[in-house]
Order: C-alpha cells, then structure tokens, then sequence
C-alpha cells in the first residue's frame, strides 16, 4: 500500500485563523480524500481531490472554508479557514490504489482556542 | 437511517475469546466492505476487506459478507489484548468514497 506523510501532525490555532494541512504520497495515485473526525466520532469524508480539477464536497462541506489544491499526483493540501472552536478535529488524508487499498495518514490534531 | 451502522459497544470479552463484531449497510449497491482498527489516538489501518459473499480469513481475522441481508461482521479469534481498540465497518460507493460506521470499541480483558 501507498505511504502517506502528513504534516503537521498537531497544531493549536487562534480562532479566525487558517490552517494548511499537507499529504506527500510515495506513489502516484488518482484520488486522495480528506476526512474529518471529531472526538469521539468516527470518520466523515470532506471532499475527494482529483489532479487537475477542483475538489469534490460532500454535503456539509464547502471550498470556501475547506480549499483543497491537488497541484500533482503525489501531493495535496487542505486548509481549513476561519476557524472557530468547532473546527477542533482529527483530519486525515487517504488515498486509493488499485488494489483496493485505502491508506490513511497518520492524521493532523488541531485545536482550536 | 445511516448508511452504515455498528453498535458503539463496547464489546468485552476475555483474552482468548472469539470477539465478533457486526456492522450492517444500506445501499443494496453497494460492492466492497472494509474493516479498519483505530487506537487511541492514531489513525485507521486497514485489517482487511471483503467483495464476494461468504467468508474470507486471514490470520486470527475473519470478515463475513452477506449482501442479501446487507450484513458484514469481523470475526477475531483468540483475542488479545493487543486487540482492544475501535473497530470502523466501511463501505465503498460511488466514486471510490468510503463511508464509515461509527465505530464498535473492543475491550480484550487479560
């Protein structure tokens, strides 16, 4: 399966502020997908990032306080904006390859105060 | 209803048991089923996944499909430990996406 380096691994913002989250792929891959968990919660997908087009949002889930950039094969970014408390989450990217395998980064814990 | 359901648990049982965890979904459509262990604190790994009906082994871990009844469990054998964690169903539709259960805790008591 394709490994996944996720930064930051934690960070704590000041509301209103925003927050670029990174995913560097070992392997070229067609889609990647971020994810959101709240505490306690299980996993609720944000948007899938597809190489030269914009993102794909899920219900709930909108480009202006989610931007996504998939510039590459290897390579994407979510930044989470305007943040307020309730943005306090794990986020996670995860990729897909042809074998059916779905790997997750190691996630990004953000706090926000 | 959600697509896909668990029972939150937590599900308790005895180091050496079989721990059966359940998970059911909605879509009829749907074709490829996954089961991921979280601890506290990392992010999910994939133990395995399952397309056809019936069973599929591997190691202590057995996942069982039935489409019919829009059903699929995770079977582990002789439990450890090791093994306590929270247990995520996932189920793959449209457009590669994975959608998740909320999640079944697993306690191994020594």
């Amino acid at each position: 399966s394709a490994v996944i380096s996720q930064k930051p691994s934690r960070d704590i913002c000041q509301r209103g502020t925003s927050l670029t989250i990174q995913c560097q792929v070992d392997s070229q891959v067609t889609m990647m997908f971020w994810y959101r968990q709240q505490p306690g919660q299980s996993l609720t997908l944000i948007a899938t990032a597809n190489q030269g087009s914009e993102a794909t949002y899920e219900s709930g889930f909108v480009i202006d306080k989610f931007p996504i950039s998939r510039p590459n094969l290897t390579f994407s970014t979510l930044t989470v904006s305007n943040m307020s408390p309730e943005d306090s989450s794990i986020y996670l990217c995860s990729v897909v390859t042809a074998d059916y395998g779905y790997t997750f980064g190691s996630g990004t814990r953000l706090t926000v105060v | 209803q959600k697509e896909v359901e668990q029972n939150s648990g937590p599900l308790s049982v005895p180091e050496g048991a079989i721990a059966s965890l359940n998970c059911t979904y909605s879509d009829r459509g749907s074709q490829s089923f996954f089961w991921y262990r979280q601890y506290s604190g990392k992010s999910p790994e994939l133990i395995m996944f399952i397309y056809s009906n019936g069973d599929k082994e591997d190691g202590r871990f057995t996942a069982q499909l039935n489409k019919a009844s829009q059903y699929v469990s995770l079977l582990i054998r002789d439990s450890q430990p090791s093994d306590s964690a929270t247990y995520l169903c996932a189920v793959n539709r449209y457009g590669n996406k994975l959608v998740f259960g909320a999640g079944t805790i697993l306690r191994v008591k020594s």
